[in-house]
């Protein structure tokens, strides 16, 4: 069984700056297979990133995911503050596995 | 526009069923390529997947769940549900349904691209 683990918990920053969001899977992973989620308090996550690096609809290009194998990273260019939120990793397979989520809060 | 809106007791005992459903608008559940999915988050937590049901009716389930966990169709009324039995308070989270696109022809995982809004489910005496 594949365990995502996300790196770090929380990321503190302010508007403006760069977030970057770290997952790692416990073995090689296709890329194809691998998605990003957001989620804002007392909301459903929502589809960010599919692909390891696909945008979903409607999601601005201020959003990027990157990696291959065993590491994979989401960043967000210039932080607004509406992306704020908690951010989740997930990889498909015969088990639909998640990473535990980070939290990107305002400094 | 594709929606999907879980419904169910917000109070459930130890040792009892959890029952949730989730209707789907805007989309057949039997018009088939999407896995149709529960997934719960505990207070503070990380998401958990706790398993899908195919079209076909063909269910997959999370192993740490299995002895327990029953998901079902209702094509006549474009519902799917979750039963979870002998709950404890472990079982305590809020409730997600979401369709899964699956794996498609292109090779791509295309994710969980539609959710319910959640439903909290408390299990407590």
């Amino acid at each position: 069984e594949i365990v995502l683990t996300q790196s770090p918990g929380t990321l503190s920053l302010s508007p403006g700056e760069r977030a970057t969001v770290s997952c790692r899977a416990s073995q090689s992973v296709t890329s194809s297979s691998f998605v990003w989620y957001q989620q804002k308090p007392g909301q459903a996550p929502r589809l960010l990133i599919y692909g390891a690096s696909i945008r979903a609809t409607g999601i601005p290009d201020r959003f990027s995911g990157s990696g291959s194998g065993t590491d994979f990273t989401l960043t967000i260019s210039r932080l607004e503050p509406e992306d704020f939120a908690v951010y989740h990793c997930q990889y498909y397979g015969a088990l639909r596995t998640f990473g535990q989520g980070t939290k990107v809060e305002i400094k | 526009q594709v929606q999907l809106q879980e419904s169910g007791p917000g109070l459930v005992k130890p040792s009892q069923t959890l029952s949730l459903i989730c209707t789907v608008s805007g989309d057949s559940i039997s018009s088939g390529g999407y896995y149709w999915s529960w997934i719960r988050q505990h207070p503070g937590k990380g998401l958990e997947w706790l398993g899908f049901i195919y079209y076909s009716g063909n269910t997959y389930y999370n192993p740490s769940l299995k002895s327990r966990i029953s998901i079902s169709l209702d094509t006549s009324k474009n519902q799917y549900s979750l039963k979870l039995s002998s709950v404890v308070a472990a079982d305590t989270a809020v409730y997600y349904c979401a369709r899964d696109r699956g794996r498609r022809v292109d090779g791509y995982y295309y994710g969980m691209d539609v959710w319910g809004p959640g439903t909290t489910v408390t299990v407590s005496s």
